[in-house]
């Protein structure tokens, strides 16, 4: 079974519309929660990241995320995309002191202009 | 700072050849990773280690070897290679809390 879940595959906007993409794990205890993105072309890159505090986390280019523990989810916000956030977005998880990151499937994301 | 770098970039390999990609890192991190991503897949991780002289297996482990002999450098090799192993491989190091990733590496194999 899937151990991170990112439930769109593919997500289509128009600039300025909001952005959100879910994540859910399915690990108990501690985890600290990531997403990546990947132009194309590119290789990973680190928008945001929450290993505890506040559960609401600011990250590059006007992301935001949100820690629900309750829920064991992480989504991925952005109030307002623009053609250049076009790209793929991972959600990641390592579970407590394993080191063992699990990235979900990817959420591909288009912004039309 | 070259950060991670993996070599080679692009590879084709026949069926049952075997070959090695090498990762190697500059900041003195402990923690390296080699994941393959295949479209529609995510990234999967195949080993990691967490030293010098350790390795442990990931969720796709089968069909290759590691090994992190300097604490800098994480080989991923295949004996054996088997057109299902066509992806691309991304390498990874750690501090423990950040992953930073290598550019990748295309392998095909035909």
């Amino acid at each position: 079974a899937q151990s991170v879940s990112q439930h769109n595959h593919h997500v289509i906007l128009s600039e300025a519309a909001s952005l959100e993409l879910g994540c859910n794990y399915s690990y108990g205890g501690t985890v600290n929660l990531f997403w990546y993105v990947q132009y194309p072309g590119q290789h990973l890159q680190l928008l945001l990241k929450y290993f505890s505090g506040d559960p609401l986390v600011k990250g590059i280019k006007g992301f935001e995320a949100e820690f629900i523990k309750s829920k064991f989810s992480f989504n991925l916000r952005k109030p307002s995309v623009q053609w250049s956030d076009t790209a793929e977005y991972f959600c990641a998880v390592i579970k407590g002191n394993n080191n063992d990151m699990r990235f979900g499937a990817g959420t591909r994301l288009t912004v039309k202009p | 700072n070259a950060g991670v770098t993996q070599t080679p970039k692009f590879r084709v390999l026949k069926t049952g050849q075997s070959m090695t990609l090498l990762c190697a890192q500059d900041m003195n991190h402990e923690y390296m990773y080699w994941y393959r991503q295949d479209p529609g897949m995510g990234l999967r991780l195949i080993h990691y280690s967490v030293g010098e002289g350790t390795t442990a297996k990931g969720e796709v482990p089968d069909g290759y070897n590691v090994s992190r002999l300097k604490k800098q450098n994480f080989l991923l090799g295949l004996e054996s290679a088997a057109p299902s192993q066509t992806s691309v491989y991304f390498c990874a190091s750690s501090t423990g809390n950040t992953i930073y990733f290598g550019e990748g590496s295309w392998l095909t194999v035909v």
